[in-house]
């Protein structure tokens, strides 16, 4: 069975500092990896994904990630956050293949402090 | 525009009094869900749909029930709802299993 754990769950940072959201996952079998955001009163968007290839994946708004095999991470980074950046993100993975759902992480609530 | 629409976006009744959220998608995708999002639990699925007239429980199903008898539309019911489904719940969307997942805006229900 698969599963993503995201130990922070706040992380307060100044505005145009540097942020790191961690996730690591757990599975016996190759997997994808997803990062959502959540902005206040909305439903979830894509941030960036790993299928394949690359480790580095860039996303939207200046958003990165690296899928690392042997540590079992996919965190999020992001060199200078905006006041806008402030949202809740959600790392997902899923079991390359098969038929097996996607499991979300708990979240972690990125506070960005002018 | 390619989206996921949920009604209502708020709802609040009161114990076992039916009632029916629905869920629809534009973008001809297969797979459909439902989740629901407490807080420090993060998203937990309700019920999933690989294609038409095909459902199946997921993580969460007690006191939910689905159909999909259109490729685009996925109502959830609540039967009997009780006051611990007062939740935060998500439709959501995708080609397939392997792709990534169109949410839509979220309905917040209150159980009373």
């Amino acid at each position: 069975a698969q599963s993503v754990t995201q130990l922070d769950s706040q992380v307060p940072v100044f505005e145009e500092a540097p942020v790191e959201l961690r996730c690591n996952y757990s599975s016996s079998v190759s997997v994808y990896l997803f990062w959502y955001v959540q902005y206040p009163n909305q439903g979830l968007q894509l941030l960036l994904k790993y299928l394949s290839g690359s480790t580095l994946v860039k996303g939207i708004n200046g958003f990165e990630a690296e899928f690392n095999k042997s540590q079992t991470s996919f965190h999020l980074r992001k060199p200078s956050v905006h006041i806008s950046d402030t949202a809740e993100y959600f790392c997902a993975v899923k079991n390359s293949g098969g038929y097996q759902k996607v499991t979300f992480g708990t979240g972690t609530k990125l506070q960005v402090i002018p | 525009e390619a989206q996921v629409t949920q009604n209502p976006r708020y709802l609040i009744t009161v114990t076992g009094k039916k009632l029916t959220v629905t869920c629809s998608q534009n973008m001809n995708h297969e797979y459909m869900s439902w989740y629901r999002q407490d807080p420090g639990l993060g998203l937990r699925q309700i019920y999933y749909s690989m294609n038409v007239e095909v459902t199946d429980k997921g993580d969460v199903p007690e006191g939910y029930k689905v159909s999909r008898k259109e490729k685009r539309n996925f109502p959830l019911i609540l039967e009997s709802p009780s006051p611990n489904q007062t939740s935060l719940y998500f439709c959501a969307s995708s080609l397939n299993l392997n792709t990534e997942a169109f949410f839509g805006q979220g309905t917040r229900l209150t159980v009373v």
